[in-house]
């Protein structure tokens, strides 16, 4: 049984549009969670994380959203680039240890 | 860039034959992971490594070993390889030292079993 669910295995979009990538988790104990983007031939890197006391994170044109309640994490790309066309990872943990990855979203950025 | 090194990068071998896949750290981090990626499955925790000699499963285990006896060497051992285990393995490592961070990737190693 999957703990992080990304149901949407892919998603396309206009270059300049947002992008909206949603994750969602089923252990409550989860206290962190992180986007990663991951190219072809490439390891995943780092894009963005949350703790569970806030509700909002921001760097730059990438901010995730996490809703406890819902169980619930989004990350927005505004505006979308070509460059962002990847596979996008949702990822939790509980005190740092184990990070536990949903199945990936891969996003086309079209021109 | 982080100082993860994974070797061999591509290897391609047949049923029943052990393989040892080696990651290097140069970041003298404390925790180090094994995953492995497929189609559909995303990332999954194969073992990790908390410290020296010190390493637990993660969700995919079975048909895997590792051993960790320096900081900076974690090895994953696949005894008696199967088809099952064709799949990209990355190593990643964590400096986790009480705040949750964030793991970083080697460049993943592609094992095709025959």
């Amino acid at each position: 049984d999957q703990q992080v669910k990304q149901n949407s295995p892919s998603l396309s979009v206009q270059e300049g549009r947002i992008s909206i990538l949603n994750c969602d988790y089923t252990n409550s104990m989860f206290d962190y969670f992180l986007w990663y983007k991951k190219y072809p031939a490439e390891g995943p890197t780092f894009l963005i994380s949350i703790s569970s006391i806030k509700d909002k994170n921001e760097d730059g044109r990438f901010t995730v959203f996490l809703n406890k309640s819902a169980k619930h994490l989004s990350l927005h790309i505004v505006p979308s680039q070509p460059g962002d066309s990847a596979v996008y990872f949702c990822a939790a943990t509980a005190y740092g240890q184990n990070f536990v990855f949903g199945p990936g979203t891969r996003l086309s950025v079209l021109p | 860039d982080a100082g993860i090194t994974q070797s061999p990068r591509h290897k391609v071998t047949e049923t029943g034959t052990p393989v040892t896949l080696r990651c290097h750290q140069t970041e003298n981090h404390r925790y180090m992971y094994w995953y492995r990626q497929d189609p559909g499955h995303g990332l999954r925790l194969i073992h990790y490594s908390y410290g020296v000699k010190d390493t637990d499963k993660g969700e995919v285990s079975d048909g895997y070993s590792v051993s960790r006896s320096k900081t900076e060497d974690f090895l994953l051992t696949l005894e008696s390889a199967t088809s099952s285990q064709t799949s990209v393995y990355f190593c990643a490592i964590s400096a986790f030292s009480g705040n949750p961070g964030e793991l970083f990737f080697g460049e993943g190693s592609r094992l095709t079993v025959l």
